[in-house]
């Protein structure tokens, strides 16, 4: 079944905890992206990848990283989280940027 | 850069009546508009989706118009059913290779 696979769908952390969101497609897309979703402001971009290697700053990227070292794969980091950075993420990925996502089931990150 | 307006925020109709969704645009280069539904906590899906060299594209029950002069989307619903009732986004590219810019969303309420 082609699918976009997170984990993990829940999480609660401590302030500077480092923690790691894992993204992975199994539809040999060239782009993936990772998005924010808060309440009344609709689904903000944090990073994205054009393909292996390449990545870029979206809207948000202020205290994450990322990295694409194979193609299936697109882990979104969080050093050292804040509770401004509670929130619901989701990954996505498309053959092309513009071109319809599929996204993830999100991760719903709570930082105290 | 490219900016999306979705309005309105919320809209609640009757089950059977007509909903519609608008979205404006800033940049007249942009060439694929795409529209997502998100049921309550579920992932945003693609439901319907039309680029620059078409004026309206329908599925069923669904509609989407450009009006590429005024730069400006609609989405239209016909004989609305309770499991309408979602946040919709509209989404707008650019071009080809750029990333997809969200609306904030509209929260769709169909009362039976």
């Amino acid at each position: 079944e082609a699918q976009v696979t997170q984990n993990p769908r829940y999480l609660i952390t401590v302030t500077g905890k480092k923690l790691t969101v894992t993204c992975s497609q199994n539809m040999n897309h060239e782009y993936m992206s990772w998005y924010r979703q808060d309440p009344g402001l609709g689904l903000r971009q944090i990073y994205y990848s054009m393909n292996v290697e390449v990545t870029d700053k979206g809207d948000v990227p202020e205290g994450y990283k990322v990295s694409r070292k194979e193609k299936r794969n697109f882990p979104l980091i969080l050093e050292s989280p804040s509770p401004n950075q509670t929130s619901l993420y989701f990954c996505a990925s498309s053959f092309e940027a513009s071109y319809g996502y599929t996204f993830g089931s999100g991760t719903r990150l709570t930082v105290v | 850069g490219e900016n999306v307006e979705q309005h309105p925020s919320t809209l609640s109709v009757q089950e059977g009546d007509s909903a519609v969704i608008k979205c404006t645009y800033s940049d007249s280069a942009s060439n694929y508009f795409p529209w997502y539904k998100q049921e309550l906590g579920k992932r945003p899906q693609l439901i319907i989706d039309i680029r620059s060299n078409v004026g309206e594209k329908k599925d069923q029950r669904i509609a989407v118009t450009l009006n590429k002069t005024a730069k400006h989307f609609s989405l239209h619903i016909t004989e609305t059913q309770p499991e309408d009732s979602a946040v919709y986004f509209c989404a707008a590219s650019i071009r080809a290779g750029t990333a997809l810019i969200f609306g904030k969303g509209t929260t769709l309420s169909v009362s039976s």
